[in-house]
């Protein structure tokens, strides 16, 4: 069964700084992998998502991402945080069934920025 | 255009009771798929619709069903209601039905079981 992994739980950083997510997964084929944000009382918005070709993906927001599939990890980075950056961030591997792909979804990063 | 979108916001009910959630996706989305929120769990995938169709079904007990409707609308429905089952319930709609490789969500529901 697919998983992801997610080890920080929470992440502290200066306004300005770069950041880095982890994300770690588990899935027997070809991941199709995502992350997503969820900011306070709202749902959650795809910032990336990667299926095949270049590994290093360009999403909304001035984020990033990196697929290495060596290391089965799916990085979000940011070279410069904003405040509004402050949100919880997951990441998601979709794994197919009954004719569609569903996302598992890791545990969260939740984002602190320090002004 | 509209976003999805999620009624009521918030709920409040007592164990043993049932609740019914809905949830309209984004207009020309026919794929829609339901999760529950909680801080000890996290995301979990509860079922996904299709042309009124359930593709697929997360690991949750029977007390937890759903449906979806010609024009895509969605509805979930929890009988027998547990303290358990306080939750964030978000919904979610895509327009590829396949890959679901931009899911929308909605702000979700809040639900309370006292």
């Amino acid at each position: 069964a697919q998983s992801v992994t997610q080890p920080d739980i929470h992440i502290t950083v200066s306004e300005g700084a770069s950041l880095e997510l982890r994300c770690n997964y588990s899935y027997g084929a070809t991941p199709y992998l995502f992350w997503y944000v969820q900011s306070p009382g709202q749902g959650l918005q795809l910032l990336l998502k990667y299926f095949s070709g270049d590994t290093l993906v360009q999403g909304i927001k001035g984020f990033e991402a990196e697929f290495k599939r060596s290391q089965s990890s799916f990085n979000l980075r940011k070279p410069s945080v904003h405040w509004s950056d402050a949100a919880e961030y997951f990441c998601a591997v979709g794994a197919r069934s009954g004719g569609s792909y569903i996302p598992t979804f890791g545990r969260g990063t939740s984002l602190i920025v320090h002004p | 255009k509209a976003g999805v979108t999620q009624t009521p916001r918030y709920l409040i009910k007592t164990r043993g009771q049932q609740v019914t959630l809905s949830c309209s996706p984004i207009s020309g989305h026919r794929s829609v798929s339901w999760y529950q929120q909680t801080p000890g769990q996290g995301l979990q995938f509860l079922f996904e619709y299709f042309s009124e169709t359930q593709r697929n079904k997360g690991n949750f007990p029977g007390r937890f069903s759903g449906r979806q409707f010609s024009n895509s609308r969605s509805e979930m429905n929890v009988s027998t209601l547990e303290l358990g089952d306080s939750a964030l319930y978000l919904c979610a709609s895509s327009l590829d039905p396949v890959l679901n490789e931009k899911l929308f969500f909605g702000s979700g529901t809040q639900l309370s079981v006292l």
